[in-house]
């Protein structure tokens, strides 16, 4: 079964509101997350790396105060898009390295937002 | 900084064929990860297989075997009697051999793979 669930799967809002994507790790801590974004038919963009109990690393050229990320415990990071406009709709995944050296990286289902 | 190539956009197989994914890489590291990740439809991430560097013998899983050559920086992907299932976009990646917040992967643009009944 799956051991990172990400919530929701999909998701519409309206141009201006704010939209939280859920990450959790079932069955194991994560002191560490990473979120992508990926466009149709293109790789998987790092967007930020989540760090439990301090601030998030973001990549260049991504905006911290767009994309909030919060890791309050060791099971959950959570991306909140704020003022989410059109061209913020795209598929949003997140992953959680684990095992021995944290070598295998576990991936959320990812999430389809759509801002209309 | 570490590059991960994958020069063919797409690739076609028949059925029961053998297809091998290319992906190349460049990195100064000498101790590092390599992988194969699917994403079918669903676009669920799935790993397909894992390489450490250290080690020369080539990694397989069942149906799935790499060609590892360190030297060329070259890290392809064998897949044998190929299946209808087995349609998907293939990534190649890399992960530095330290951990943290810095085991980011770097992922390759990625092949869509086709399988004709």
């Amino acid at each position: 079964g799956a051991v990172v669930s990400q919530h929701p799967s999909r998701v519409i809002c309206k141009s201006g509101t704010s939209v939280k994507i859920e990450c959790r790790s079932l069955d194991f801590q994560a002191t560490t997350m990473f979120w992508y974004r990926q466009f149709p038919k293109q790789s998987l963009m790092l967007m930020a790396t989540s760090n439990e109990g301090s601030k998030a690393t973001y990549e260049q050229g991504v905006e911290k105060d767009k994309f909030l990320i919060n890791h309050a415990s060791l099971t959950l990071s959570t991306l909140t898009v704020t003022s989410a406009h059109p061209e913020d709709s795209s598929f949003y995944i997140c992953s959680a390295p684990r095992g021995r050296a944290n070598t295998e990286a576990f991936f959320g289902q990812g999430t389809r937002l759509t801002v209309v | 900084a570490q590059t991960v190539t994958q020069s063919q956009p797409e690739m076609s197989v028949q059925e029961a064929e053998t297809v091998t994914l290319s992906c190349t890489y460049d990195t100064s590291e000498s101790d590092y990860y390599l992988f194969w990740y699917k994403q079918p439809p669903s676009r669920q991430m799935i790993l397909v297989i894992r390489q450490e560097a250290y080690k020369q013998q080539n990694a397989t899983e069942n149906r799935f075997s790499v060609n590892f050559q360190k030297a060329a920086k070259s890290f392809s992907l064998k897949i044998s009697d190929s299946q209808l299932g087995d349609a998907a976009m293939y990534f190649c990646a890399y992960r530095p051999y330290y951990t943290g917040a810095n085991s980011k992967l770097t992922f390759g643009k990625g092949i869509t793979l086709s399988v004709r009944p």
